[in-house]
């Protein structure tokens, strides 16, 4: 069975601080990561993924696959980083494109 | 472009009632998902579509939930009847369907539904 966890339901920070959002996932396979976010009042979106190894809003996100972790980053917060940021686990045969998510944390980034 | 396109937003019932969500998803994506999301938790998938064959209804309980996707387009989630533990987000999701697990998946805005 696939799983998805995000040990902090609240994370909260100063602008300009670093921030981690900590995911970790259990998979027994090749797993396609993916970071959600969604904004106040606004539908929930794709952020990054793994594969395009790509840096949106200067956030960037590592797959470590021996520690099982997809922990999202960036070096300094903006206030308007503030929202709900999901992790998110796709792959395998049965499942296909079937997302699990973990449960989110929420980002405060106090002025 | 509108994106997913969810009605009603919001929805309050009596329980014991039906009740149903209609989904219009991007053009041309032939993947169309349905979540649920409860309060405090991540969205967990309903069942997925593939053109107009559902393809992933493992997690839909089916005494009382039915969805349909004539002509592989629009979509509709169906509770009857509804139960106090039925009140969450329903989301819908569409995605291209070309890339397997990394397809991109967008989202509609949710319909909220509050069984009293």
């Amino acid at each position: 069975a696939q799983r998805v966890t995000q040990p902090e339901k609240l994370l909260s920070v100063f602008k300009g601080a670093p921030v981690e959002l900590k995911c970790n996932y259990s998979y027994s396979g090749s797993p396609e990561l993916f970071w959600y976010v969604q904004y106040s009042r606004q539908r929930l979106q794709l952020l990054l993924r793994h594969i395009s190894r790509e840096s949106i809003k200067g956030f960037t996100a590592d797959l470590n696959k021996g520690e099982t972790s997809f922990h999202l980053k960036k070096p300094f917060a903006q206030e308007e980083d503030s929202a709900m940021y999901y992790c998110a686990l796709s792959g395998g045969e049965t499942s296909g494109s079937r997302l699990t998510f973990g449960e989110g944390t929420q980002l405060t980034v106090n002025p | 472009e509108a994106g997913v396109v969810q009605s009603p937003r919001y929805k309050i019932i009596e329980k014991k009632q039906p009740v149903a969500f209609w989904c219009n998803p991007i053009s041309g994506h032939n993947t169309l998902y349905w979540y649920l999301q409860n309060l405090g938790q991540g969205p967990e998938l309903l069942i997925r579509y593939e053109n107009e064959e559902a393809v992933d209804d493992s997690q839909l309980p089916k005494d009382r939930f039915s969805a349909e996707r004539l002509k592989g387009v629009d979509s509709t989630l169906k509770i009857q009847p509804a139960e106090l533990g039925d009140s969450a987000v329903y989301l819908c999701a569409s995605s291209l369907g070309d890339f397997g697990p990394t397809d991109t998946q967008y989202f509609g805005p949710g319909t909220r539904l509050t069984v009293l």
